[in-house]
């Protein structure tokens, strides 16, 4: 079935780092969604990308969509405390309204 | 708006009790789903559904049974609890339209002994 692969799965980074995370995919991409999951907490919808090279920016975090529309990333600029958790793509699809997820990506900033 | 509510927030069961897990939204999504996340995991889809009185199949159904009588709530029942079925399960909602932007309730963690 059609998957969205997101690496890495962990990032480890010191307070004021930057941190990225990638997703990508085998076939094209309609569009691209990006959650934030806090601790114990439920995911959180950032943004969705639509156009091929599209790069849009949330104050320190930048998220991109390539060329060909087959992969996704999402940067974050010195990261703060508030940044930590895990941070998920998701493909919606046309057919029956779901969103494929990737495995998401945990931010985790070292003491 | 209170968005999307579940309930309860903790359960504890013990192996073969059944019980419901709640999931209401004053959105007017016509779409609301079921997930579970397991630690260190990413989400899976157990049921879903696309309207009043109409539901599928996810990527993992089996144990667990749903109905959708109405288009705010979506309820979701375990038959015959396992201890594979202790988890965080999240019900979200959204609209049939583009960007299909999904909205999660804040979960519910689920233990079975």
């Amino acid at each position: 079935g059609q998957q969205v692969m997101q690496i890495p799965q962990y990032q480890h980074v010191q307070e004021g780092e930057d941190f990225t995370t990638y997703c990508n995919s085998s076939t094209t991409l309609s569009n691209i969604q990006w959650y934030k999951q806090r601790p114990g907490g439920h995911p959180v919808f950032l943004i969705q990308l639509v156009k091929s090279g599209e790069v849009k920016k949330q104050k320190r975090l930048t998220f991109q969509f390539g060329e060909a529309k087959k992969n996704s990333s999402l940067h974050i600029t010195a990261t703060q405390t508030t940044d930590v958790g895990t941070y998920f793509c998701a493909e919606p699809m046309d057919s029956n309204y779901q969103l494929i997820w990737g495995a998401g990506t945990k931010l985790i900033i070292k003491p | 708006n209170a968005g999307v509510t579940q309930t309860p927030k903790f359960q504890v069961l013990k192996t073969g009790q059944s019980m419901t897990l709640q999931c209401a939204q004053d959105m007017n999504h016509e779409y609301m789903s079921w997930y579970r996340q397991d630690p260190g995991m990413g989400l899976r889809l157990i049921h879903y559904s696309v309207g009043a009185g109409i539901t599928d199949q996810g990527e993992v159904p089996n144990g667990y049974n749903v109905s959708r009588s109405t288009t705010e709530d979506f309820p979701l029942r375990l038959l015959s609890a396992a201890p594979s079925q202790t988890s965080v399960y999240f019900c979200a909602s959204s609209y049939l339209i583009r960007p299909y932007e999904q909205y999660f309730g804040p979960g519910t963690r689920l233990t079975v002994t």
